[in-house]
């Protein structure tokens, strides 16, 4: 089993729909939590960090639960610019990052 | 330029052969980590680096080393390329290991192995 599990998709969502993403983590010892974009055959980028109190980023928001051990990414009002891969991550140990494989997102007009 | 660089950006190398991806930033980011992403997998640690001369292993170490003499450096070796090895790698680095912060990526070395 994976330490960070998401669902692979792809969404298919149309222009102004809202989705959600969910992610869990089988490490209970895992601090920090994140969301990276990663645009075809490029590099990850930060999309946003993971707050216990949940967190919003404009259309963006991000939701932890840790007795759960489960993290989620909604987006709202989805962009054909926001088709891309949503990768969630952990920081364990308080070094090393485990990405999950990542959920595509395929919006469309 | 500032930053984190990869090179070289892409390789085509024989089984058998080593090989050595390089990873330079220049931010003076105590963390180094190096990806591997292949379909279905997403991305797999291989092997992270806290500070110079300080390397642990991730996910997938077999077959690979690295060596972190200076801190802005980061190569990894290949010692015997094999196909499965053919992948696309990336190189992070990180101010520090704790808290919520973040970790940029370099741009990627597309690697085959033929």
């Amino acid at each position: 089993r994976k330490e960070v599990e998401q669902d692979p998709g792809p969404f298919n969502v149309p222009e102004g729909a809202t989705v959600a993403f969910n992610c869990t983590y089988s490490n209970s010892a895992s601090q920090s939590f994140f969301w990276y974009r990663q645009d075809c055959r490029k590099e990850p980028k930060l999309l946003m960090s993971v707050y216990s109190s949940g967190n919003e980023d404009g259309r963006f928001t991000a939701q932890l639960n840790r007795a759960s051990q489960y993290i989620s990414l909604l987006i709202r009002d989805s962009k054909l610019s926001d088709s891309a891969t949503y990768l969630c991550v952990v920081r364990q140990n308080h070094d090393k990052l485990i990405f999950g494989t990542g959920t595509r997102l395929q919006v469309f007009p | 330029d500032a930053g984190i660089t990869q090179s070289p950006r892409y390789k085509i190398t024989e089984t058998g052969r080593q090989v050595t991806l390089m990873c330079h930033q220049t931010w003076s980011h105590s963390y180094m980590f190096w990806y591997r992403q292949d379909l279905g997998h997403g991305l797999r640690l291989i092997y992270y680096s806290a500070a110079a001369d300080i390397t642990d292993k991730g996910e997938v170490p077999d077959g690979y080393v690295v060596s972190r003499s200076k801190t802005e450096n980061f190569p990894l070796t290949l010692e015997s390329a094999t196909r499965s090895q053919t992948s696309v790698y990336f190189c992070a680095s990180s101010p520090t290991g704790s808290g919520n912060t973040e970790a940029f990526f370099g741009q990627g070395t597309r690697l085959t192995v033929v």
